[in-house]
């Protein structure tokens, strides 16, 4: 089955103490991107990727990292998390250029 | 810069009734238009695109949306809603230039469907 995977769905975690979501997909997808969905913001771009190590900036990028090793993983790393960063992150991945995006299912992120 | 604007935060309809969600989208160069829906706890899923071509495009569901280049608008709509299309619902624009990389999406909809 076609799937983009994020791990872990739910954490609970305390300002500084670094952490990274993972983001795994199998349909052989060049491009991927992380997004954060916060209340009457929709989603903003955090980062993107279009192949193996190239990676630039979305729109909201402060704070965290992202490395491209693999096609398939994207991994998001947040070195000192603070509670701002407190947000439901979504990975999603795309074949086309267009914008034709499929999404992992979510990742809740608390910052005490 | 592109921007898109869903200019309804929530709309409440009752079952079996027709719906309407408005987005409004802002570009100087040629766009692409997506609607996606998320249900509850789930991520995205597209729901109908707008690459080129006719400009009524069709979507699952029985979703459909009109591409109306002179108004700058993508709305979202659908004849007869069930208790299932509860969800909120983001409109998105990107280009043939920037492609997925710009995607902007919408602050969302959210559809509540009533008994």
């Amino acid at each position: 089955e076609a799937q983009v995977t994020q791990n872990p769905r739910y954490l609970i975690t305390v300002t500084g103490k670094k952490l990274t979501v993972t983001c795994s997909q199998n349909m052989n997808h060049e491009y991927m991107s992380w997004y954060r969905q916060d209340p009457g913001l929709g989603l903003r771009q955090i980062y993107y990727s279009m192949n193996v190590e190239v990676t630039d900036k979305g729109d909201v990028p402060e704070g965290y990292k992202v490395s491209r090793k693999e096609k398939r993983n994207f991994p998001l790393i947040l070195e000192s998390p603070s509670p701002n960063q407190t947000s439901l992150y979504f990975c999603a991945s795309s074949f086309s250029g267009a914008g034709e995006l499929f999404f992992g299912e979510g990742s809740r992120l608390t910052v005490l | 810069a592109q921007s898109v604007t869903q200019l309804d935060s929530q709309v409440p309809v009752f079952e079996e009734a027709p719906v309407e969600l408005r987005c409004n989208y802002s570009s100087s160069v040629s766009v692409y238009l997506f609607w996606y829906v998320q249900y509850p706890n789930q991520g995205l899923q597209l729901l109908l695109k707008y690459l080129s071509g006719s400009t009524l495009v069709k979507g699952i569901n029985g979703f459909e949306a009109e591409f109306n280049k002179s108004q700058t608008s993508f709305h979202l709509r659908k004849p007869s809603v069930h208790i299932s299309d509860t969800a909120e619902y983001f409109c998105a624009v990107s280009g043939p230039i920037q492609g997925a990389q710009k995607l902007v999406f919408g602050q969302g909809t959210r559809l509540t469907i009533n008994p």
